[in-house]
């Protein structure tokens, strides 16, 4: 069965203070791995999808990477803008279904 | 507009009304979806309509009834909810069913069931 576990569940960071993100998945063949990030009370924003191991992505102070078994996501030097909660999302090559894990939520301090 | 809207964006109702949500993609998009998003519980798929046509009833109640029109809006028809129902409801929408297409999501309606 599909799986997405992401961790941690929370993250509190300082402003400046770089970390990553992880994001285990157990898919029977990865069709895509996607991230997005989620404000309170708003619905989730696309920030990167993946598709082969070794592969990665940046835009702005994230950076994506993904390997057979998981997926990080790096945060540089954060923001207080950056707080959100980040989700993490995988699709098989079998079905339509795309799975998403709980989510970390980040908060950036000043 | 651009990208999904969802109207209501907030909605109380009793355990006897009835009401429907609304969901309109802009992006020109084939498929669209149903999630429902619980506190601290990942996202869950409800329904998946490709050209208008239900592909995926993920075992949901009967109490909800989902209508695609056609491949620009999708509802949600509610009726006898149960509190347990409360949650914030996601409408998503992507250029084909399945693949590597990635979704694009609207805000979403903030559901009380009282």
């Amino acid at each position: 069965e599909d799986q997405v576990t992401q961790s941690p569940e929370a993250l509190r960071l300082q402003e400046g203070e770089s970390s990553s993100l992880n994001c285990s998945y157990t898919v029977s063949g990865l069709r895509g791995l996607f991230w997005y990030r989620q404000d309170p009370g708003k619905g989730p924003e696309f920030l990167f999808t993946l598709y082969s191991a070794g592969e990665e992505k940046e835009k702005e102070r994230l950076k994506a990477t993904l390997t057979k078994k998981e997926s990080f996501l790096h945060i540089t030097a954060p923001k207080p803008e950056d707080s959100a909660t980040y989700l993490c999302a995988v699709r098989d090559t079998g079905g339509f279904k795309t799975i998403f894990g709980a989510g970390t939520r980040l908060f950036v301090k000043a | 507009e651009t990208g999904v809207t969802q109207t209501p964006r907030h909605l109380v109702m009793g355990m006897t009304n009835k009401k429907s949500l609304k969901c309109e993609q802009h992006l020109g998009h084939n498929a669209m979806y149903w999630y429902k998003q619980s506190a601290k519980k990942p996202l869950e798929l409800m329904f998946v309509y490709s050209l208008e046509e239900r592909v995926e009833n993920n075992s949901v109640p009967s109490r909800f009834s989902p209508e695609c029109p056609n491949s620009s809006h999708l509802f949600l028809h509610l009726h006898t909810l149960q509190p347990e129902d409360s949650a914030l409801y996601l409408c998503a929408s992507s250029p084909q069913e399945g693949g590597t297409d990635t979704q694009y999501f609207g805000p979403g309606t903030r559901l009380t069931v009282l």
